[in-house]
């Protein structure tokens, strides 16, 4: 089983400021099957990036990804007061799929 | 617009299962680009994928849970269920479920969710 480690646990930051989240896994993880999600209290995951770079249908150009092999990384380009959330970089491979434990992105 | 609506009782008893169901409306559950799926968030801790499945029948389980998971679809309802047995206090959660969209063998992720419904285990 691939395990996902995300750093910081908690990343605490001013709006406008620059946010980058690390997913850094246990053993090699495709490109093409690394996700990213926005989670906010009460709300369901919503996803922001699938294959490590590709943004989902609406999402801002403010967020990116990237990365390969077991290091991958999600920026905010300039933190808007609707990112503050719980970030999580998710994989699949061998039939099952893993999220990481989450990073906070909170208010300074 | 694809929507997910989950449903099922919010409290169950320590020692009996757990029993969820998932309704797509806006689309058809019977699609070859996905799979669909349910993951759950623990009071306090992170998302955990619990299990997935096809609209022909075949799942894939979480190892961890997989001695007490069940899915199965049902087409004619455009619906897709979660039975989990043997349930303690440590599968109090917010169950979602979520639709896996995989396209030529690329996967864009699991793209459309549903609210999330609330279970707790106590007697």
């Amino acid at each position: 089983e691939i395990v996902l480690t995300q750093s910081p646990g908690t990343l605490s930051l001013s709006p406008g400021e620059r946010a980058t989240f690390s997913c850094r896994a246990s053993q090699s993880v495709s490109s093409s099957y690394l996700a990213w999600y926005q989670q906010k209290p009460g709300q369901a995951p919503r996803l922001l990036i699938y294959g490590a770079s590709s943004r989902a249908t609406g999402i801002p150009d403010r967020f990116s990804g990237s990365g390969s092999g077991t290091d991958f990384t999600l920026t905010i380009s300039r933190l808007e007061p609707e990112d503050f959330a719980v970030y999580y970089c998710q994989q699949y491979g061998s039939s099952m799929y893993t999220f990481g434990q989450g990073t906070k992105l909170e208010i300074k | 617009q694809l929507q997910l609506q989950e449903s099922g009782p919010g409290l169950v008893k320590p020692s009996e299962t757990l029993s969820l169901t998932c309704t797509v409306s806006g689309g058809s559950i019977s699609s070859d680009n996905y799979y669909w799926g349910w993951i759950r968030l623990p009071p306090g801790k992170g998302l955990e994928w619990i299990g997935s499945i096809y609209y022909r029948g075949s799942t894939y389980y979480n190892p961890s849970l997989k001695s007490r998971v069940t899915l199965f679809v049902d087409s004619s309802k455009n619906q897709f269920s979660l039975k989990l047995s043997s349930v303690t206090a440590a599968d109090t959660a917010v169950y979602y479920c979520a639709r896996h969209n995989w396209n030529y063998g690329y996967y864009y992720g699991m793209d459309v969710w549903g609210q999330g419904t609330t279970v707790i285990v106590s007697s």
